[in-house]
């Protein structure tokens, strides 16, 4: 059963428009990321929370918010979407930040803007 | 400028042992070393850490170099499963997120 829960698997969205992407863990975790990647280029490190609160943004654009309504979600709200926003993003957790932790991630939520 | 050197591409046979090296020749003393794996259409998956010397587990070993500028991933008996991208990264912060590089993609032939 996968422990960190993605929705949509899949998004295609107009141009201008507003998407939520949806996060959910059920590992107990108390740190949750948001990743995402473009086509043939490395993983990109977005927003760190830990306990709900914002604790890394590596993201330059406000269009992009997270949301954590509760301890085990992180979701990610795009706004005025691009075609260059197009991408893979993936949701990540961990149980504390430190050297000794693993980093889980999900599947991905493939978003398409057209 | 990168914090770790990966080859690109590596080619392996099935029951082949493959060595994926890393040079993190700037790597600090409260930094870490950790390997991650992609398959597509997957998010990355944890595989092994260390701080120095020789780690193993069920999925793999890590050597460390002695002054810790040089990590090798060794993945013994690889299967048709084992091809994937292999990200070594250095870090000891996660709030600041992992930084993936382009990493290793390790082809495996029947």
């Amino acid at each position: 059963d996968p422990k960190i829960i993605q929705k949509p698997k899949y998004l295609v969205a107009v141009t201008g428009s507003e998407k939520i992407l949806i996060c959910e863990q059920y590992l107990g975790h108390n740190a949750m990321y948001w990743y995402r990647q473009s086509a043939k280029k490395p993983l990109e490190f977005m927003f760190s929370y830990s306990y709900q609160k914002l604790m890394d943004n590596q993201t330059a654009s406000s269009r992009f918010q997270p949301q954590s309504s509760k301890k085990n979600h992180l979701d990610l709200q795009i706004t005025a979407l691009k075609p260059d926003d197009s991408a893979t993003y993936f949701c990540a957790s961990s149980q504390e930040r430190t050297p000794n932790t693993e980093v889980f991630f999900g599947k991905g939520t493939r978003l398409t803007v057209v | 400028l990168a914090k770790t050197t990966q080859p690109p591409s590596m080619e392996a046979y099935e029951g082949q042992e493959v060595n994926v090296s890393c040079s993190h020749t700037n790597i600090a003393t409260s930094e870490y070393i950790y390997w991650y794996r992609q398959v597509p259409h997957q998010g990355p998956q944890f595989i092994i850490q260390g701080y120095k010397d020789y780690v193993v587990n069920e999925v793999a070993s890590l050597f460390i170099s002695a002054d810790r500028k040089l990590s090798t991933l060794s993945l013994p008996w690889v299967s048709l499963r084992d091809a994937a991208v292999y990200y070594c990264i250095v870090t000891d912060n996660y709030a600041q997120g992992l930084t993936f590089g382009l990493g290793t993609r390790v082809s495996v032939f029947p």
